[in-house]
């Protein structure tokens, strides 16, 4: 049963230190997603990768997030510094896309709560 | 004190019931939408889609409706159960080109709670 995993499940900082959260996209899957969740604006799209080049990373705060695909294998989404109002559940999805085209599935994983305090 | 979110619509049915969840879409352009269901510490799970030149789309116990006129998606989930409670999340995506394919955007959701 192919899932996307993601670690940390849970991550509990200080304001100003570093946080990296890591994802395994299934394998064979050429598209990863990053989303954020919070109370107060639902699910954003924060970037995503197509065979492990960003695509577009316009929902990302440029200054202190950062997205990477260090391999097939591995996303990563990292905070430095992080603040209080990053905290929200981060999920990572991933999906086949056929082509330069749509991704008809994206298949997400447990996401990662991080509460900065 | 109180916190302040997004205040979330409600469905509350009857195990056996039929659910009906609606979602009003954004942009015109828009031509697939999709349904995914999240269970409590979960992420979303997808459910059925639906491109724009569909009007209707049917699944194991779960129909999409697409009203492209007034910009309005429906899911019916038929014979209920208690495992279908959730939060219910309608997904839109615009054929744009280039990166657009990517992009996903999510309603707010609905959460439906089925009692026994």
């Amino acid at each position: 049963d192919a899932r996307v995993t993601q670690t940390p499940r849970h991550k509990v900082t200080e304001m100003g230190q570093e946080v990296t959260m890591r994802c395994q996209p299934i394998l064979g899957h050429n598209t990863v997603f990053w989303y954020r969740q919070t109370m107060m604006q639902g699910l954003e799209l924060l970037a995503y990768f197509r065979n492990r080049a960003p695509l577009d990373d316009s929902g990302m705060p440029k200054d202190r997030f950062s997205a990477e695909m260090p391999d097939a294998t591995l996303a990563t989404l990292k905070i430095q510094p992080s603040e209080p109002r990053d905290s929200a559940v981060y999920f990572c999805a991933s999906g086949l896309s056929r082509g330069a085209g749509r991704v008809y599935e994206q298949y997400f994983g447990p996401g990662t709560r991080l509460t900065v305090t | 004190g109180e916190s302040v979110g997004l205040h979330l619509p409600t469905l509350s049915v009857q195990e056996g019931d039929n659910s009906i969840i609606n979602c009003a879409y954004s942009n015109s352009a828009s031509d697939y939408f999709i349904w995914y269901k999240q269970e409590s510490g979960k992420g979303p799970q997808f459910i059925i889609d639906i491109r724009s030149n569909m009007d209707k789309r049917q699944g194991q116990r779960v129909t999409v409706l697409l009203n492209k006129t007034v910009k309005h998606l429906s899911l019916q989930i038929a014979a209920t159960q208690p495992g279908d409670s959730a939060v219910y999340f309608c997904a839109e995506n615009v054929n744009a080109g280039g990166t657009s394919y990517g992009k996903l955007t999510f309603g707010q959701g609905t959460i439906l709670t089925v009692h026994p």
